[in-house]
């Protein structure tokens, strides 16, 4: 099976401008979870998706926002970047709800966002 | 809540030698607890998990961590450590039915020959 697909892997953009991520979860899983990896603050939860819903949200303004596919693919979205926006975001897929002790998250390579 | 915290940022070890990696657990939940493991500039990858089945866990690359409620810990260890191990370990808890992890800090492993 191939793993969790993230797009692009690498983006520089300019304070003010928008952004969207692209995730392709691993076939047969329906939760897609994202994560923002920055030196300073770790790896915080932003938000999971299951079956076009979201179903939970981290601490983060509502300038991040996301959307999840019928395909189980997700997209996430940063509006008016600010430079603390540079991280690493992280797409994470799970064949559950979470409810269970087989639910476990598999995480994509990444995608590298600069924001000058 | 849940939280984890992961004693040490920065562990060295000699190839060869024990490798012990801290952490400790809060949960108000049975917790189901995951180490992680980042090499430079990839992603997260699974290297075991504690699900409540076992309390000395196996995972991948000759890593084992064992659960101790009493102490609310879950240490990994290797018994010898090889220079392709030097990466940054994550502990993490999962808990209220949603699939949302809970990070430590994480702690840098470095391997000197």
């Amino acid at each position: 099976k191939a793993g969790v697909t993230q797009t692009p892997r690498y983006l520089i953009k300019t304070r003010g401008q928008q952004v969207t991520l692209s995730c392709s979860p691993i076939s047969g899983h329906r939760s897609v979870s994202w994560y923002q990896q920055t030196p300073g603050q770790g790896l915080q939860f932003l938000f999971e998706y299951f079956s076009e819903t979201q179903r939970n949200k981290g601490n983060f303004p509502g300038r991040f926002s996301g959307r999840q596919f019928s395909n189980s693919r997700s997209e996430m979205n940063v509006s008016t970047l600010e430079l603390g926006d540079s991280a690493l975001y992280l797409c994470a897929s799970s064949a559950g709800q979470g409810g269970s002790s087989t639910d476990t998250q598999y995480f994509g390579p990444g995608t590298r966002l600069t924001v000058l | 809540a849940q939280s984890v915290t992961q004693l040490g940022s920065h562990v060295s070890v000699s190839e060869g030698a024990l490798v012990l990696l801290r952490c400790n657990y809060s949960s108000s939940v049975p917790p189901y607890l995951f180490w992680y493991v980042q090499y430079p500039n990839q992603g997260l990858q699974l290297l075991l998990k504690y699900t409540s089945a076992a309390t000395l866990v196996k995972g991948i690359n000759g890593f084992e961590a064992e659960f101790k409620k009493s102490e609310t810990s879950f240490h990994l260890t290797k018994p010898s450590a090889h220079m392709s191990d030097a990466a940054e370990y994550f502990c993490a808890v999962r808990g209220g039915g949603y699939n949302k992890l809970i990070f430590g800090a994480g702690t840098r492993l470095a391997v000197h020959p």
